[in-house]
């Protein structure tokens, strides 16, 4: 089984900062990665697929990068309203997700 | 655009069975897999299994035994049943829509708001 890691699992930034969120397949997983954000108490939402794939209705500010086992979720000109849990996940092989990094408010 | 709301009991005792629907309202089944994933407290997202519009039913190995996973395209709605639970069952259950391009992969979207399902005697 593939297995997801997400690095770091925590962070702490400012409004208008740039994030940048890691994602590590234990194997290769081609460009089958996707991104979701999650805030508490709502639907989790996707963000990006297939690596660097803007879904429809996201800001321009999220972007993904990557290939093979590493990947990138970047955040640009961090908003109040991106302070949420991230979740990368690949759907090369069946459907690993990572553990999860959550931006909080510095 | 598609939405998807579920429901079903919050509350199980160890050895129940749990029951979650979801209701598919904006779109058509067909081309799609119905999944449902859950997120234990402290821990990240799981997936449980899914089914596609022709009734074909894939399930994570780890708990395939016990995962039952039905579609009624008369009312548009799919359903989990968890049987045997256990605290471990304990978590936040989502419905969710898997969408599959051939070059691009699939990805889940869009999700259920989510039931929280909890195990206690």
């Amino acid at each position: 089984d593939i297995q997801m890691t997400q690095s770091p699992p925590s962070l702490s930034a400012s409004v208008g900062d740039r994030v940048t969120i890691t994602c590590r397949a234990s194997q290769g997983v081609n460009k089958y990665l996707n991104w979701y954000q999650h805030k508490p108490g709502k639907a989790p939402m996707l963000l990006i697929y297939s690596t660097s794939s803007l879904q429809s209705g996201v800001p321009s500010r999220f972007s993904g990068s990557g290939s093979g086992t590493n990947f990138t979720l970047t955040i640009s000109n961090l908003q109040p309203e991106d302070f949420a849990t991230y979740y990368c996940q690949q759907s090369y092989s069946s459907f690993a997700f990572g553990p999860g990094t959550t931006v909080t408010i510095k | 655009q598609v939405q998807l709301q579920q429901w079903g009991a919050g509350l199980l005792k160890p050895s129940e069975t749990l029951s979650l629907t979801c209701a598919v309202y904006g779109g058509s089944f067909s081309g799609f897999s119905w999944t449902w994933i859950r997120r234990p407290p402290g821990k990240g997202l799981e997936y449980i299994g899914e089914i596609n519009h022709s009734g074909s039913i894939h399930s994570n190995p780890s708990l395939k035994s016990r995962v039952t996973i039905s579609l009624d395209t008369s009312k548009n709605q799919f359903s989990l049943e968890l049987s045997s639970v256990t605290a471990a069952d304990t978590a936040v259950y989502y419905c969710a829509r898997r969408v599959i391009q051939i070059l691009n992969g699939n990805w889940f979207d869009p999700w259920g708001q989510g039931a929280l399902v909890t195990v206690s005697s």
